[in-house]
């Protein structure tokens, strides 16, 4: 049973236009959510949280949105940049920094068109 | 991934082999925590440490032991390797679990 979904396998976006990624989840235990970014051949990289308190959270050019009443959040990207091609894993913890770690999204890869 | 090393970064093991990944963190992290990856699925929790002595069973435990006697280090093995365990393998550091700093990986492949 899987508590977090991403169901775009991928996604296109040209250079320059805005892309939002879409996170579904089940388990309304949790109450912190991140996005990672991740390249080939490499460990995924930290880029974006948002706690359950809030609905937005910004830095820079990304930006994720929560609505906890829907339990789902998006991450979006603009504008976007060639290297912004990568897949991007939504993950999910439990409340009060519960000791069972992170529950990931299979994932979305990006594919930025030139 | 800057403080979080993995070693090694290939390995091909035949069925029945054991083996020890590596994973060392210079960041003073108490949690440590091991995940794998295989294709088309996002990332799973194997086993994970809130602090040195400390481990406990995450979602796919069964067929790896850890054990975390200082805080910088947090060794996975394998005790009796299966194809099954052919995946990739990120070790990850935090202050606490809301954020986690990745490993490189590593690659095992089961013969």
């Amino acid at each position: 049973d899987q508590q977090v979904k991403q169901n775009s396998p991928s996604l296109s976006v040209q250079e320059g236009r805005i892309s939002i990624l879409n996170c579904d989840y089940t388990n309304s235990m949790f109450d912190y959510f991140l996005w990672y970014k991740k390249y080939p051949a490499e460990g995924p990289t930290f880029l974006i949280s948002i706690s359950s308190i809030k609905d937005k959270n910004e830095d820079g050019r990304f930006t994720v949105f929560l609505n906890k009443s829907a339990k789902h959040l998006s991450l979006h990207i603009v504008p976007s940049q060639p290297g912004d091609s990568a897949v991007y894993f939504c993950a999910a913890s439990g409340s009060g920094g519960g000791a069972d770690g992170l529950t990931f999204g299979k994932g979305t890869h990006l594919i930025i068109q030139p | 991934n800057a403080g979080v090393t993995q070693t090694p970064k290939f390995q091909v093991l035949k069925t029945g082999q054991s083996m020890t990944l590596q994973c060392a963190q210079d960041m003073n992290h108490e949690y440590m925590s091991w995940y794998r990856q295989d294709p088309g699925m996002g990332l799973r929790l194997i086993h994970y440490s809130v602090g040195a002595g400390i481990t406990d069973q995450g979602e796919v435990p069964n067929g790896y032991n850890v054990s975390r006697s200082t805080t910088e280090d947090f060794p996975l093995r394998l005790l009796s390797a299966a194809p099954s365990q052919t995946s990739v393998y990120f070790c990850a550091t935090g202050e606490a679990w809301e954020t986690q700093y990745f490993g490189p990986g590593t690659r095992l492949l089961v013969l």
